[in-house]
C-alpha cells in the first residue's frame, strides 16, 4: 500500500514550457486535490476532483489545468510555465466528505526559470 | 470563504516543555478542524483532528481544544521531544480545507 505517490519529485522548467505532474493513490479514494505550498502562505488549493471524470476550481486555479480520467490518478498540467509557478506541489486524496482526513503525497518541487 | 489565521509563525521550546499553537477561523459553518505536521522534505501528515460537536480531544502528548463560540482552536504538545520539531498547520473546512500559514516548531535539546 503506497498511499499517495507523485511524479516527478523535482523539475526545472524554462518560462513558457509545459509539463504534467502525476498523482496516483491506491486507497480507492473518491476525492483528490492539488495544492501549492509557498513560504509563509500555507497550502492553497489549485483544483480538486470529487470523482472520476469531474474536476473543479479551487482557490488559485489560473495557469493550471487538471484531468481525472481514472479514479486513482489526478493530473496537473502547466501549459505555459511562469516564474510565479515556482513552488512545491502536493497532491492529496480522501474519502467522499469535506470532513475526512486528507492523505498527502511527498510533493513535487518545481523551479521555473 | 473561510479564512484561517495561525499564531505564532515560529516557536522555540526547551525539550520537555509544552508548546501551544493557536488558530482562528471565520466561517461559523466550518465543522472539521484537522492539524497536520510536516517534516522537512515530506508531505503534511494528519496528527489529530476535532469535529464541531467536541470541545477537546487528546492523543498521548498532543491535544486539541475547540471554542466554536469564539471561533478558535488550539494544539497543545506536552513534554516536547526533538522529533516534535517540524512545521505544523491548522485547517478548517467550508467547501474545502483552508489552511493556516504554518508554525515552525523547534525543540531545543
Amino acid at each position: 500500500n503506497a498511499g499517495v505517490t507523485q511524479t516527478p519529485k523535482f523539475r526545472v522548467l524554462k518560462t513558457g514550457q509545459s509539463m504534467t505532474l502525476l498523482c496516483a493513490q491506491d486507497m480507492n479514494h473518491e476525492y483528490m486535490y492539488w495544492y501549492r505550498q509557498d513560504p509563509g502562505m500555507g497550502l492553497r488549493l489549485i483544483h480538486y476532483s470529487v470523482g472520476e471524470g469531474t474536476t473543479a476550481k479551487g482557490e488559485v486555479p489560473d495557469g493550471y489545468n487538471v484531468s481525472r480520467l481514472k479514479k486513482q490518478n489526478f493530473l496537473l498540467g502547466l501549459e505555459s510555465a511562469a516564474p510565479s509557478q515556482t513552488s512545491v506541489y502536493f497532491c492529496a486524496s480522501s474519502y467522499p466528505s469535506r470532513a475526512e482526513t486528507q492523505y498527502f503525497g511527498p510533493g513535487t518541487r518545481l523551479l521555473v526559470l | 470563504g473561510e479564512n484561517v489565521e495561525q499564531h505564532p509563525s515560529t516557536l522555540s521550546v526547551q525539550e520537555g516543555d509544552s508548546a501551544v499553537i493557536k488558530c482562528t477561523y471565520s466561517d461559523s459553518a466550518s465543522n472539521y478542524f484537522p492539524w497536520y505536521k510536516q517534516e522537512l522534505g515530506k508531505g503534511p501528515q494528519l496528527i489529530i483532528d476535532i469535529r464541531s460537536n467536541v470541545g477537546e480531544k487528546k492523543d498521548q502528548r498532543i491535544a486539541v481544544t475547540l471554542n466554536k463560540t469564539a471561533k478558535h482552536f488550539s494544539l497543545h504538545i506536552t513534554e516536547t521531544q526533538p522529533e516534535d520539531s517540524a512545521v505544523y498547520f491548522c485547517a478548517a473546512n467550508d467547501y474545502k480545507l483552508s489552511f493556516g500559514a504554518g508554525t515552525t516548531v523547534t525543540v531545543r535539546a
